[in-house]
């Protein structure tokens, strides 16, 4: 069946830690992919996204995230974590031309410890 | 632009009660989603507009709920009657589509709980 999943539920890393929250998708074709970011008690914004192009991409806040379409990943990497990151972290996909649904992982909480 | 603006933030009712969730768009944007989150099952998309029209209702968990789309600028998301396992946050999103490259922009959320 089609998915996006992710591979981290919950994620405790100390102020400073290299961060990587794992994302794979198992759509064919051409795909948009996008990591939104949920702040406690907030609703979701984007984090960043990919198209096309260069396959890595660099989003708000020091996050990028890289595209490896030989591995249907798109991981999400902060190099260090600040506690105000501490938030819930959803991948997505588009299946491009396809509808304008998109699918969302299952999220990835994370929690910095200051 | 104001953004996407769900109401009310918070509903709480008791069990049996009907709840209507309503939902403004951002101006100019076609498509309009509604998502439940709970801890549980996570983000799930329970139906999509474009247009105005119901595109895809899989994810509507029962005849328990219905949602609307009069015009491009408001929709409702009903539960009728409710119980206490749709204690949720509800989401509405909205993007422009295609041209946009799917884009979704997020309300605030209704938080529910239904006693």
């Amino acid at each position: 069946a089609q998915s996006v999943s992710q591979h981290n539920h919950h994620v405790i890393l100390s102020e400073a830690a290299s961060l990587e929250l794992g994302c794979n998708y198992s759509y064919g074709g051409t795909v948009n992919l996008f990591w939104y970011v949920q702040y406690p008690g907030q609703h979701l914004q984007l984090l960043l996204k990919y198209f096309s192009g260069d396959p890595l991409v660099k989003g708000i806040k020091g996050f990028e995230a890289e595209f490896i379409k030989s591995k249907f990943s798109f991981n999400l990497r902060k190099p260090s974590v600040q506690w105000s990151d501490t938030a819930e972290y959803f991948c997505a996909v588009n299946v491009e031309n396809r509808d304008d649904k998109i699918i969302f992982g299952k999220g990835t909480r994370l929690h910095i410890l200051p | 632009d104001a953004g996407v603006i769900q109401s009310p933030r918070h509903e709480v009712t008791e069990m049996g009660q009907e709840v209507t969730l309503r939902c403004k768009p951002i101006s100019g944007h076609n498509s309009l989603f509604w998502y439940r989150q709970t801890m549980m099952r996570g983000l799930e998309l329970l139906i999509y507009f474009n247009n105005n029209v119901p595109i895809d209702d899989s994810g509507m968990p029962e005849d328990r709920f219905s949602a609307k789309m009069p015009n491009a600028s408001f929709s409702t998301l009903k539960i009728q009657p409710s119980e206490p396992r749709d204690s949720a946050v509800y989401f509405c999103a909205s993007t422009t589509g295609t041209l946009a490259k799917n884009i979704q922009y997020f309300g605030a959320g209704t938080r529910l709980s239904v006693l």
